[in-house]
């Protein structure tokens, strides 16, 4: 079974650029979470779908963050514009039902 | 809310050493329990888990125990290896959502 995808798994942007993250969940998983993780710290979830709705978003930075799971597979996540505290590694993650959580490699975002 | 604190690190051991790393929760109601552990270079992988008190999760010579009355869930292995070095994060799960509180993570450095 292939693991959860994400790309690119590195990327280097200067402040008020824009950048965005893909996800590939593992087939058949409803839920996917993206989560971010900076340095020294645990990941903190930024944002969580069942299927193509979002079940929580409470911690995302809206003014400037952004996410979408159109058809309910894939996920992109946004920031509009960067800034320099958002350098971090996204995490993205999915899982079947109440199970558990299947992460991916990660991106690492880093701000300049 | 809810709230996970883990021992500070890093953690610089000698193999066959005895391993312990503690960790503390903080949640209202039942919290399921994880440890994930996080190898160089690649995605956070479950190492166990425990979902009610007294639960003993276990796994490549990893253990943890989910003490209610001490609201802690403290990683211990009998002899590490080389190949554990690596970061570990304590994490709870509460709720019908299912999202993921982390603590900061344990750096483990093992020396042949």
């Amino acid at each position: 079974e292939a693991g959860v995808a994400q790309s690119p798994r590195y990327k280097i942007i200067e402040k008020r650029q824009s950048v965005a993250f893909w996800c590939n969940p593992i087939s058949g998983h409803a839920t996917l979470y993206w989560y971010q993780q900076i340095l020294g710290q645990g990941p903190k979830l930024l944002i969580q779908f069942q299927n193509n709705g979002v079940v929580d978003d409470s911690q995302l930075p809206k003014d400037r963050f952004s996410a979408e799971r159109l058809k309910g597979v894939d996920s992109t996540l946004k920031i509009q514009p960067a800034k320099l505290e958002d350098s971090a590694v996204y995490l993205c993650a999915s899982n079947r039902g109440q199970n558990e959580q299947y992460f991916g490699p990660g991106t690492r975002l880093t701000v300049t | 809310g809810d709230s996970v604190t883990q021992m500070e690190g890093p953690v610089t051991l000698s193999e066959e050493a005895f391993l312990t790393i503690n960790c503390t929760y903080t949640a209202t109601g039942y919290p399921s329990l994880f440890w994930y552990v996080q190898y160089p270079g690649e995605g956070l992988q479950l190492l166990l888990k425990a979902t009610k008190a007294d639960d003993k999760g276990s796994n490549k010579g990893f253990e943890a125990t989910y003490r209610k009355e001490t609201t802690s869930f403290h990683l211990e292995k009998g002899s590490v290896q080389v190949s554990d070095s690596a970061v570990y994060f304590c994490a709870l799960t509460r709720g019908s959502a299912r999202q993921l509180t982390f603590g900061s993570g344990t750096q483990l450095t093992v020396l042949p």
